[in-house]
């Protein structure tokens, strides 16, 4: 069985104060990893697709990394308006639709 | 360009009650989902339609029927609700069934 896990469940971070979120998962084989953001009362926000191990992608201050056990999400130099809940999903090979997601890590940034 | 729509937002239904969740995508998307999130539990696939004119069970379809009514529209139906479909429903559409998948806004579904 597919499965995913996230840490923390949440993290509160000042501006500027850089850290990393972790997305460890079990896949019999994977096809894809995808992390989303989401705000309090709306649908998860694509943010990243990561296919093999090595990858990597960036977009302004999110960096996402995938090895063969865990992909990380790294936040560079915070604002608060990256706070939000991270959702990290993963594809199986074979399992065309489904999508397994883990639970989240709840990120503040305070000034 | 709306993306993915959910009607209603909001909905509070008493136990046995049936409803019908809407959702509609102008992505000309191929592939359409159904999802319950709940306090806790990652979001969780109820249903979901690969092309139209195809459904498929997903995880937890206990209790849920769905009709691909076009390529653009996908509903969600609860013919007796019970308190356990308490949850926030989210619809999603891909451009195939291998892509990475858009959400709506969300449907908060309360059941007494």
């Amino acid at each position: 069985e597919d499965q995913v896990t996230q840490s923390p469940e949440a993290l509160r971070l000042q501006e500027g104060e850089s850290s990393s979120l972790n997305c460890s998962y079990t896949v019999s084989g994977l096809r894809g990893l995808f992390w989303y953001r989401q705000d309090p009362g709306k649908g998860p926000e694509f943010l990243f697709t990561l296919y093999s191990a090595g990858e990597e992608k960036e977009k302004e201050r999110l960096k996402a990394t995938l090895t063969k056990k865990e992909s990380f999400l790294h936040i560079t130099a915070p604002k608060p308006e990256d706070s939000a809940t991270y959702l990290c999903a993963v594809q199986a090979i074979g399992t065309a639709s489904k999508l397994t997601f883990g639970t989240g890590t709840r990120l503040q940034v305070t000034l | 360009n709306a993306g993915v729509t959910q009607t209603p937002k909001f909905q509070v239904l008493k136990t046995g009650q049936s409803m019908t969740l809407q959702c509609a995508q102008d992505m000309n998307h191929n592939s359409m989902y159904w999802y319950r999130q709940d306090p806790g539990m990652g979001l969780r696939l109820i249903y979901y339609s690969a092309s139209e004119g195809t459904t498929d069970k997903g995880e937890v379809p206990n209790g849920y029927n769905v009709s691909r009514l076009n390529k653009r529209e996908f509903s969600l139906r609860l013919e007796s609700a019970a308190p356990s479909q308490t949850s926030v429903y989210f619809c999603a559409s891909s451009e195939v069934n291998r892509d990475t998948q858009y959400f709506g806004p969300g449907t908060r579904l309360t059941v007494l």
